[in-house]
């Protein structure tokens, strides 16, 4: 399976953007990027995910390198509540679908 | 509120008692997701169920035992658990897992949190 590297801890100042990397070098060429977050003491959400083009929506933005072995999950302006672990997973196109997460960032924000 | 319920939101058992956690949404998906969450470790992909079907275990110890009566449920029945079995228990659902191509998005409950005594 395609594997993804994450940091393991991000710090950011309230208001300010964020940039969350994610490497996945190994990817296939039809597996999309996903992101999901988990929140404390919540089950993980959705947050955005694309396959080849940026793609943006309500809650952030997704930036995806040319030869696609990263990207960046970019959140505009954070806040407080956007203290989470963030997961970066790629969507295997095989016979499993079911998402595979690793151990994600922890996203610290400072007021 | 995710349109995915789980109850309870907490249990404690002993190792010799038998209890069921339960799994309900209504957001007319047709693939539902058990995971397991334990202490700082990633998460833990435990089955999956396509229109009703079982179509993934992945190598689950028998005391742990699903049941997808219809798409819109699914149960997780617990018996003689281990201490280490104590973790928090996610239940997700998607559009069918066979019919979307890398671009499925699970939606995920609040999980159960059990404790195992």
């Amino acid at each position: 399976d395609a594997k993804t590297t994450q940091p393991n801890s991000m710090e950011s100042n309230e208001e300010e953007p964020v940039h969350l990397p994610c490497n996945h070098s190994t990817i296939s060429g039809t597996d999309y990027i996903h992101w999901y977050r988990q929140l404390p003491s919540q089950g993980p959400e959705y947050v955005i995910h694309g396959l080849t083009s940026n793609v943006n929506n309500r809650m952030a933005s997704l930036a995806i390198a040319e030869d696609r072995k990263s990207s960046t999950l970019i959140l505009h302006r954070a806040t407080l509540r956007d203290a989470a672990v963030y997961y970066c997973i790629l969507a295997l196109d095989t016979g499993r679908r079911a998402l595979t997460f690793g151990s994600g960032t922890r996203l610290q924000v400072q007021p | 509120e995710t349109g995915v319920t789980q109850t309870p939101r907490h249990l404690v058992m002993g190792m010799t008692n038998k209890k069921s956690l339960k799994c309900e949404q209504h957001l007319g998906h047709n693939a539902m997701y058990w995971y397991k969450q334990s202490a700082k470790k990633p998460l833990e992909l435990m089955f999956v169920y396509n229109f009703k079907e079982q179509t993934e275990n992945n190598s689950v110890p028998s005391r742990f035992s699903p049941e997808c009566p219809n798409s819109s449920h699914l149960f997780l029945h617990l018996h003689t658990l281990q201490p280490e079995d104590s973790a928090l228990y996610l239940c997700a659902s998607s559009q069918p897992a066979l019919s979307l191509s890398g671009a499925n998005v699970l939606t995920f409950g609040a999980g159960s949190r059990l404790t195992v005594l």
